[in-house]
Parts: structure tokens; sequence; C-alpha cells
């Protein structure tokens, strides 16, 4: 049974490049998230999808970042221009029903030079 | 807002010894609490959940928590560490009529041989 699929696993870029993200939910989960996790900060929630429409959003630190779900299946996390300040760990996790516990992909490791 | 508090942030034990990490939210509903394990360089993990019932719950790995809803805690315990048991623990919660959850800043266990 497949889980979370997140790609990259790792993505090295220098500052001011577009930085795509990518996961694919658990078949049949209809709730998608986006986590950011910093030695900083700890685990961060960017954005929350319920199918396949964005709930909340509040965690997107700014307009650099941006989410979509075209459907069911696939999500994406965009950042550009990207900054040194947005490496991080980013996960995905998916969840059916919402009030359910959450699966976690392996997460990207994004390093901004 | 809901928030969680995780007391702990760094806990060093030798192997056989008992493990408590607390956990506190502040939120007057009713709520769903999560433990959350992340071995070093993985993902999340679903250690344990509790919606409702006996508010000791027994998870993977000779893992329990204890819901004591007087006090609102919902502390991870388990008697005897082993070396594997060396990871993040988060600890997360949500509250009804809303499915996000609130994780806690996590707390670093790690268990000598």
């Amino acid at each position: 049974d497949a889980g979370v699929i997140q790609s990259p696993r790792h993505e090295v870029t220098e500052m001011g490049q577009e930085v795509t993200l990518r996961c694919k939910p658990i078949s049949g989960h209809n709730s998608l998230f986006w986590y950011r996790q910093t030695m900083m900060r700890g685990l961060e929630l960017l954005i929350y999808f319920n199918n396949n429409v964005p709930i909340d959003d509040s965690g997107m630190p700014e307009d650099r970042f941006s989410a979509k779900m075209p459907n069911a299946s696939f999500s994406t996390l965009k950042i550009q221009p990207s900054e040194p300040r947005d490496s991080a760990v980013y996960f995905c996790a998916s969840s059916f029903p919402p009030a359910q516990p959450q699966h976690f992909g392996d997460g990207t490791r994004l390093s901004i030079l | 807002a809901q928030s969680v508090s995780q007391h702990n942030h760094h806990v060093i034990l030798s192997e056989a010894a008992s493990l408590e990490l607390g956990c506190n939210y502040s939120y007057g509903g009713t709520v769903n609490l999560f433990w959350y394990v992340q071995y070093p360089g993985q993902h999340l993990q679903l250690l344990l959940k509790y919606f409702s019932g006996d508010p000791l719950v027994k998870g993977i790995k000779g893992f329990e928590a204890e819901f004591i809803k007087s006090k609102f805690s919902f502390n991870l315990r388990k008697p005897s560490v082993q070396w594997s048991d060396t990871a993040e623990y988060f600890c997360a919660v949500s509250g009804a009529g809303s499915y996000i959850p609130t994780f806690g800043r996590g707390t670093s266990l790690i268990v000598h041989p």
C-alpha cells in the first residue's frame, strides 16, 4: 500500500530560482496538508486542502509561496523566487476523514544557496 | 486559538529507564489528541491517538498516553526505553469542528545504550 509520495527528496538550488515540490496523497484521502520543518520554528502548517479546495492558507509565509491541488491525487507547493531562509524540510501529509491521523510523506529537504 | 506545549525540549536517558514526556494544550472543547514520532531522517509516524473512551491509550512499540481532561494534558509514557526509541516526539491536538491539528514544538529523546 503506497504511502504519501513526495518528490524530489532533495533539492539544492540558487536563490532566485523557482522551486516546485510535489505530493501524491494516499488514494482515497481527501485532506492534504503541507508543512515546513526547521530547527528554529519546528513544524509549521503552511496550507490545508479538503476535497482539492484550499481551506486554510494562513500559514503560507508570503506571496512567494503558492500551492495548488488540481485533482485528488496531486498537489504542488511552489516558491518563486526562492530565498536562503526558505531552506527547510517540507512535508506533505494526507488523511481521511480530516479528523483522522495524518500520514506523512518522506519530505523534501530544500537547500537554497 | 489552541496551543500545544511540550515542556521537555531535550531528554536524555539510559536504556531501561522509564520515560514520561509532557504535553499540555489550551482548548476548552472536545479534542482529538495524537502523539507522533520522527526517527532521525524520517517522516512523522503515528504512535497513538485519543478520540474518546478510555483515557489511557495504548500505542505501538510499548508506548501509552493518558488523557487527563482536568489538567488539559496528554502525557506520553514508556516503562522501559530502548536505544531504538531515540527520536523526536510530537504531541498534536485538534479541536471538534476544526480538523487542523496544532503540533507542539517536539521533544528530542536520546537513549544511550
